[in-house]
């Protein structure tokens, strides 16, 4: 999951493998939650959010999940391939529309 | 293409000069906004503007200052105040007038500023 501090978590699995990405959210108020894809050198990617009315949201090879009860949430990625090497993060959103995110977890897929 | 365009890629500054990063958009939306972004931790909202001639502090702003004067460009001013400006900055915009940008937001694709 993500911690404070400068080195960044990681995450390396081999291609057609599943992963699993976590992140620690802090405000048990917050109403919505946003998964990032950056690539290096690149801006952020939307690719997938929930709101915490739900406990877990599908996409094209990606799931949510939130555990409100841990404040915790997962991003998975089905079947993963080398270009979906990146940095994921994730962000929450409190009721009265600040976004905070998450500092990423690096992604990297071996062929 | 409709799309949000950042320039320059990457800056160098000397300590003492304000910088000036440019944030274009063409797919006529609303609100535009800044984040800053450092090795290790998540983005932090600089400024943002819902609509022209408006803008508003987020949650970094010293040391930094914009204009909305066109719907399609935000600039953004790094000022000699701002203590330690080297990181790199993304430039976002959305179709919903909020604090936040939400899933719809485009963002570009940043610039790297470095104080040498």
């Amino acid at each position: 999951g993500e911690s404070v501090g400068l080195h960044l978590p990681t995450l390396s699995v081999q291609e057609g493998d599943n992963s699993i990405i976590n992140c620690a959210y802090s405000n048990s108020a917050s109403d919505y939650f946003i998964w990032y894809k950056q690539e290096s050198g690149k801006g952020p990617q939307f690719i997938i959010d929930i709101r915490s009315n739900m406990d877990k949201r599908q996409g094209q090879r990606v799931t949510v999940l939130l555990n409100k009860t841990v404040k915790h949430l997962s991003l998975q990625i089905a079947a993963t391939q080398p270009g979906d090497s990146a940095v994921y993060f994730c962000a929450e959103r409190a009721s009265y529309g600040k976004l905070t995110f998450g500092q990423g977890t690096i992604l990297t897929v071996h062929p | 293409d409709g799309g949000i365009t950042q320039s320059p890629k990457y800056l160098f500054r000397k300590e003492g000069q304000n910088v000036t990063l440019s944030c274009e958009q063409n797919l006529n939306h609303d609100a535009m906004y800044w984040y800053r972004q450092d090795p290790g931790q998540g983005l932090r909202l600089i400024y943002y503007s819902q609509i022209v001639n408006d803008f508003q502090k987020g949650d970094i702003a010293e040391g930094y200052s914009v204009s909305r004067e066109k719907k399609e460009s935000f600039p953004l001013t790094v000022t000699s105040a701002q203590k330690n400006p080297t990181a790199f900055y993304l430039c976002a915009s959305s179709r919903r007038r909020a604090r936040d940008p939400g899933p719809e937001a485009f963002f570009g694709q940043g610039t790297r500023l470095t104080v040498v």
